[in-house]
């Protein structure tokens, strides 16, 4: 069965501050390990797709980190804006033959100005 | 170009009656999925289309739920008679290769309240 954690579930911070969430994956049969940004009422937004080891991605201010071996994935954030706020989605596509996408339940972060 | 639109964004129903939720993907997408959120969890996979045909429909709760894609266009989820815990968010996604490596574009969902 596979199963995807994230941490933490929730986060507070102030404008300005740097913070990162984890999002842990089973390693076997990987593919590919995505991050969404989703905003309530809003359609999940896709922000970094990653799929060799040791890969990573930069998109402004948010970056991401990916390790396969372990099953780990670093989501991080420079300088924190209250635009940030919003639920982070981590998903594993992985299988043999076909495959899955599974999602975490998300981190969901406020940014108080 | 248009992105993915679901239909209706809410809906509420009592116990015992049906619905059906619309998913309208990005045009040339032939991969469709359809998630469901419950408040606080995860988002989790219900069925994934390719084209017309059902690909993967594992993730679908019981014979309560049916989905259907007709012509590979638009797609239709209907539950019926819902049930309290049916309760949440239902997303649908498309991508136009469905590889895995790349990534879903997302509808806005729909809320389905069942009281």
């Amino acid at each position: 069965i596979l199963n995807v954690e994230q941490s933490p579930q929730s986060l507070h911070v102030q404008e300005g501050d740097s913070t990162n969430f984890t999002c842990s994956f089973p390693s076997s049969n990987f593919y590919a390990l995505h991050w969404y940004r989703w905003e309530t009422a809003k359609s999940p937004e896709a922000l970094f797709v990653m799929t060799l080891n040791g890969d990573e991605k930069k998109k402004g201010r948010i970056s991401a980190t990916l390790n396969t071996k372990e099953g780990y994935s670093y989501l991080y954030i420079k300088g924190s804006q209250p635009e940030d706020s919003a639920t982070y989605l981590c998903a594993s596509s992985s299988g043999t033959g076909g495959f899955k996408t599974i999602f975490g339940a998300g981190t969901r972060l406020f940014v108080k100005a | 170009e248009a992105g993915v639109t679901q239909f209706p964004s809410h809906s509420v129903i009592e116990k015992g009656q049906t619905v059906t939720l619309r998913c309208d993907p990005i045009s040339g997408h032939d991969n469709l999925y359809w998630y469901r959120r419950v408040m606080g969890k995860e988002i989790k996979f219900l069925l994934h289309f390719v084209k017309e045909s059902k690909q993967d429909e594992s993730g679908m709760p019981n014979n309560r739920f049916l989905a259907e894609r007709t012509g590979g266009t638009y797609s239709t989820l209907k539950v019926q008679p819902a049930e309290l815990e049916d309760s949440g968010v239902y997303f649908c996604a498309s991508s136009q290769d469905g590889t895995g490596v790349e990534k879903l574009f997302f509808g806005s969902g729909t809320q389905l309240s069942v009281l």
